[in-house]
């Protein structure tokens, strides 16, 4: 069974606009990490924002935040005033102990 | 530091050679990951490193894959009598231990595979 999930393979989003990236994870674990990267056409994982099992708070960094709802067990990526740099394919990510497994991704695309 | 590197960068062989990839970590981190993608895939998990220990395999990871971290600092990946489905990009990634404030995984460039 797959651990994380994805719904969108691909996106369109008019420049400036915001953006969610739908991401819902499955553990049993108790103590998990949820974090999102961002892969370009160069190839380069690049991490973006990282949210605890145990953090009250959304994680926020820059114009990204992560909408942690629990116990629904999704992760949404929020991005805000999007920007043409910002297409690209974004990975979700769960740490489950010392593994941290990905979903399939998504494809985003920032039109002018 | 200059963050997690792997050699080369691209490999081209042809069937039933075998290749060896080499990954180093960032200096201080303790865990060292391997990760297989695909195109138009998220990176699969193969296995993974606390320092020289390899803690957990994939299923993916057949008889002909092998993976080794002397020392706990670099590691190199085998595959044996490479097959065409073996073509991928072959990504490694590491961290310092978890904590309370997350700890993400940084990744090299990946070495990219194809076999012909």
């Amino acid at each position: 069974a797959q651990k994380i999930t994805q719904t969108q393979p691909g996106m369109f989003v008019q420049e400036k606009e915001a953006v969610t990236l739908d991401c819902t994870y499955d553990t049993s674990d108790p103590s998990y990490g949820l974090f999102w990267y961002k892969q370009p056409s160069s190839g380069e994982m690049i991490f973006l924002i990282y949210q605890g099992s145990y953090d009250q708070q959304n994680a926020t960094e820059g114009r990204y935040s992560l909408n942690f709802q629990k116990a629904r067990k999704s992760a949404n990526l929020v991005i805000s005033a999007s920007q043409l740099g910002d297409s690209a394919m974004y990975f979700c990510a769960m740490r489950e102990g010392d593994k941290i497994i990905f979903g399939k991704g998504t494809r985003l695309h920032i039109l002018p | 530091d200059t963050g997690v590197s792997q050699d080369p960068r691209h490999k081209i062989t042809k069937r039933g050679q075998n290749v060896t990839f080499r990954c180093d970590p960032i200096s201080e981190h303790n865990r060292l990951y391997w990760y297989r993608q695909t195109l138009g895939q998220g990176p699969e998990f193969l296995t993974y490193f606390q320092n020289e220990a390899q803690l957990e395999k994939s299923r993916l990871l057949s008889d002909r894959f092998s993976a080794e971290r002397p020392k706990g600092s670099f590691s190199t990946l085998e595959i044996q009598r490479t097959e065409q489905g073996d073509s991928a990009m072959y990504l490694c990634a590491s961290s310092s231990p978890p904590s309370p404030w997350g700890t993400e995984a940084f990744f090299g460039q990946g070495t990219r595979l194809t076999v012909v």
